[in-house]
């Protein structure tokens, strides 16, 4: 069946370090959306693309949309502790009628 | 405050006892949906509600019921717990499906022995 995929699903990096994590579809998608989930917590949205490269910046937190829709990345720059979580994307394939599909997520440790 | 509330916020049942988690947004949405959490296997939807009395499956619907008789609840049933659905239960809403921001509630986690 049509999947997100995100992969590893467990990531630890050092305080300090730069984080890239990817999201891949294997359709094209309308658009992705990007949650945060704390230890303990629900998914909270943080971004939404659309367009093909587009690119949104949140702080530290830059998100791009592939040029084909089918690919995302979300790039942490100098991680701190309060990126701790799972981050997931989600994407809405072209024709789903409203249906999300979400990847199973990343979850990023960060070492003090 | 916008919100979506989930309740209970944990349960502990026993096999072949029905329950139900019920769900309710403040935002007027008109999308709603459950999902499941199970560690490795990320969020899967379990059913989804487009409109009051618009329900259809997810990608895992065996063993759940839902109802949208209203537009800002949307309760899921268990009518005969197994074990094998001890997970973590979240809801979430939006105004047009996967073409928005979903929003979600604080989750349910529900054990069945």
């Amino acid at each position: 069946g049509q999947q997100v995929m995100q992969i590893p699903q467990y990531q630890h990096v050092q305080e300090g370090e730069d984080f890239t994590t990817y999201c891949n579809s294997s359709t094209t998608l309308s658009n992705i959306q990007w949650y945060k989930q704390r230890p303990g917590g629900h998914p909270v949205f943080l971004i939404q693309l659309v367009k093909s490269g587009e690119v949104k910046k949140q702080k530290r937190l830059t998100f791009q949309f592939g040029e084909a829709k089918k690919n995302s990345s979300l790039h942490i720059t100098a991680t701190q502790t309060t990126d701790v979580g799972t981050y997931f994307c989600a994407g809405l394939m072209s024709g789903a009628n409203s249906k999300l599909t979400f990847g199973k997520g990343i979850t990023l440790s960060v070492r003090p | 405050e916008a919100q979506v509330t989930q309740n209970p916020r944990y349960l502990i049942t026993v096999t072949g006892k029905k329950l139900t988690v019920t769900c309710s947004q403040n935002m007027n949405h008109e999308y709603m949906s459950w999902y499941r959490q199970d560690p490795g296997l990320g969020l899967r939807q379990i059913y989804y509600s487009m409109n009051v009395e618009v329900t259809d499956k997810g990608d895992v619907p065996e063993g759940y019921k839902v109802s949208r008789k209203e537009k800002r609840n949307f309760p899921l049933i268990l009518e005969s717990p197994s074990p094998n659905q001890t997970s973590l239960y979240f809801c979430a809403s939006s105004f047009a499906g996967g073409y928005n921001e979903q929003f979600f509630g604080p989750g349910t986690r529900l054990t069945v022995l």
